[in-house]
């Protein structure tokens, strides 16, 4: 599809364990960002990459929490050791950059929900 | 830093009535973006309008419009003739320099 893919859709897992959350962004795409939504909260920004700069990481909330991204396209959220407070949907978005188009647009994937039991 | 504050958690509406949401939001910068998203109960958060700061005219799509006041960093949003399908959770964004940052959302029901 020509959307941002995410997956798993949704993710039950125990506490303490490690999660991966993966993102396909749009081709072409070379900004991508992951956000984090707590039940009926706004978005809580996590990380932010831009082509091959160094990534922003100022919004993980803990050393828990680790994201990469390969070759510049999909990216993979790690948290390990989840607790109960990790339950959110995880929304990842990507954009276009570039000096024709900075308008700050971004297409969002349908998330990830995960729940720590 | 850039904030955004959302202080109507819930509104609702009449269908066919006009509502209007609020945001509010704080950036040191000069050059920004400004925008509305909308997040359906499928989660898919879809782009409803922008606006960019160095203009004065308000955006206008269709049924949505806002009233953006730079002095009073003030960029609400006016729906129009509601529709059952605007029912949704709306969130404000600002934009600069790579840096999204969204506010708390707030969740509109319209009702039939």
């Amino acid at each position: 599809g020509a959307g941002v893919s995410q997956s798993p859709s949704n993710k039950v897992t125990e506490k303490g364990k490690d999660v991966e959350l993966r993102c396909d962004p749009i081709s072409g795409h070379t900004a991508l960002y992951w956000y984090r939504q707590s039940l009926g909260q706004g978005l809580e920004f996590l990380i932010y990459f831009q082509g091959n700069s160094a990534p922003d990481k100022s919004g993980l909330p803990s050393d828990r929490f680790s994201a990469e991204r390969t070759g510049g396209s999909v990216s993979t959220l790690t948290i390990q050791r989840t607790q109960q407070e990790d339950s959110a949907v995880y929304l990842c978005a990507s954009s276009l950059m570039s000096p024709q188009l900075r308008t700050g647009e971004l297409f969002f994937g349908e998330g990830s929900r995960l729940t720590v039991l | 830093a850039q904030t955004v504050t959302q202080s109507q958690p819930e509104m609702s509406v009449q269908e066919a009535e006009t509502v209007t949401l609020s945001c509010t939001y704080d950036t040191s910068e000069n050059n920004y973006y400004l925008f509305w998203y909308k997040q359906p109960p499928s989660r898919q958060m879809i782009l409803v309008i922008r606006q960019e700061a160095y203009k004065q005219q308000n955006a206008t799509e269709n049924r949505f419009s806002v009233n953006f006041q730079k002095a009073a960093k003030s960029f609400s949003l006016k729906i129009s003739d509601s529709q059952l399908g605007d029912t949704a959770m709306y969130f404000c964004a600002t934009y600069n320099n790579n840096d999204m940052r969204f506010g708390a959302g707030t969740r509109l029901t319209v009702k039939p």
